[in-house]
C-alpha cells in the first residue's frame, strides 16, 4: 500500500539550477497539494490541485510551478533555485477537498 | 484571513500523564474543519483527529481527544496516558468552507514539540 510517493528524498542544488519534484498517489484521490516546511513556521501551502486539470496558488507560490499530469501525479518545478527555497517539501493528497490529507515522506532540498 | 496559532513551542510531560497542546484559530467562516497531525523525528505527517465546526460532540480517537471551544476559537489536543512514542512535533491545522478562498487550503500552525519523559 504505497499511498503518496515522493521522489527524490534528498536533493542538493546550486543557485540557478532547475529541478522537478515528483509526486504520485495510488489512492484515487481527487485533490493534491505541495507544502514546504521551514523551521518554526509549520507547513505552508505552495500550490494545490482540487481535481485533475486544475491548479491554484497557495500561500507561497513564487518561484514554483506545478503540473497536474493526470489524476495520480502532481509535480513541482523550481525553474531557478534560490537559497531561500532550501526546505523540506511535502506532497499530499485527499479524496476530495474537505477531507484529511495523506502526506508523502518529504523531500529535503538544499540550495547552495 | 484564516490563521492558526500554537503558542507552545515546546512541552514536557511525564510518561503516563495527560498533556494538553493548545491551538487557537481565527476565521470569519461559519463552517470549517480542524485537524491535528503528528510529526515524529522520522518526518512523516500522521493524521490524528478531526473536528468539524458543527459537530456537537468533541472528537475522540483512542488516547487523543479534542477540547473544542467554539466561542473561544480554540481546539486543544489532549493526549491521555502519554507514552514515550508520543514524543514528536504536533501541528494544528484548519480548512475553510466551500466556496471561499480557504476551502482547498489546509493551513497549519507552527507546531508544538512534545517530549515525553520516562
Amino acid at each position: 500500500n504505497a499511498g503518496v510517493t515522493q521522489t527524490p528524498k534528498f536533493q542538493v542544488l546550486k543557485t540557478g539550477q532547475s529541478m522537478t519534484l515528483q509526486c504520485a498517489q495510488d489512492m484515487n484521490h481527487n485533490s493534491m497539494y505541495w507544502y514546504r516546511q521551514d523551521p518554526g513556521m509549520g507547513l505552508r501551502l505552495i500550490y494545490y490541485s482540487a481535481s485533475e486539470g486544475t491548479t491554484d496558488k497557495g500561500e507561497v507560490p513564487n518561484g514554483y510551478n506545478v503540473s497536474r499530469l493526470n489524476k495520480r501525479e502532481f509535480s513541482l518545478r523550481l525553474e531557478s533555485a534560490a537559497p531561500s527555497q532550501t526546505s523540506v517539501y511535502f506532497c499530499a493528497s485527499s479524496p476530495t477537498e474537505n477531507e484529511k490529507l495523506f502526506f508523502g515522506s518529504g523531500t529535503q532540498l538544499s540550495v547552495l | 484571513a484564516q490563521k492558526i496559532t500554537q503558542t507552545q513551542p515546546g512541552m514536557f510531560v511525564q510518561e503516563k500523564e495527560a498533556v494538553t497542546l493548545d491551538c487557537t484559530y481565527d476565521t470569519s467562516d461559519p463552517s470549517y474543519g480542524l485537524f491535528w497531525y503528528k510529526q515524529p523525528s522520522s518526518g512523516e505527517m500522521i493524521f490524528l483527529i478531526y473536528q468539524g465546526s458543527y459537530d456537537q460532540q468533541n472528537a475522540t480517537e483512542g488516547r487523543y481527544s479534542l477540547n473544542f471551544q467554539k466561542a473561544r476559537k480554540s481546539a486543544n489536543l489532549v493526549i491521555s496516558a502519554s507514552q514515550l512514542g508520543d514524543s514528536a512535533m504536533y501541528f494544528c491545522a484548519m480548512r475553510g468552507v466551500p466556496g471561499t478562498g480557504g476551502y482547498n487550503k489546509l493551513i497549519f500552525g507552527a507546531g508544538t514539540r512534545l517530549a515525553v519523559h520516562p
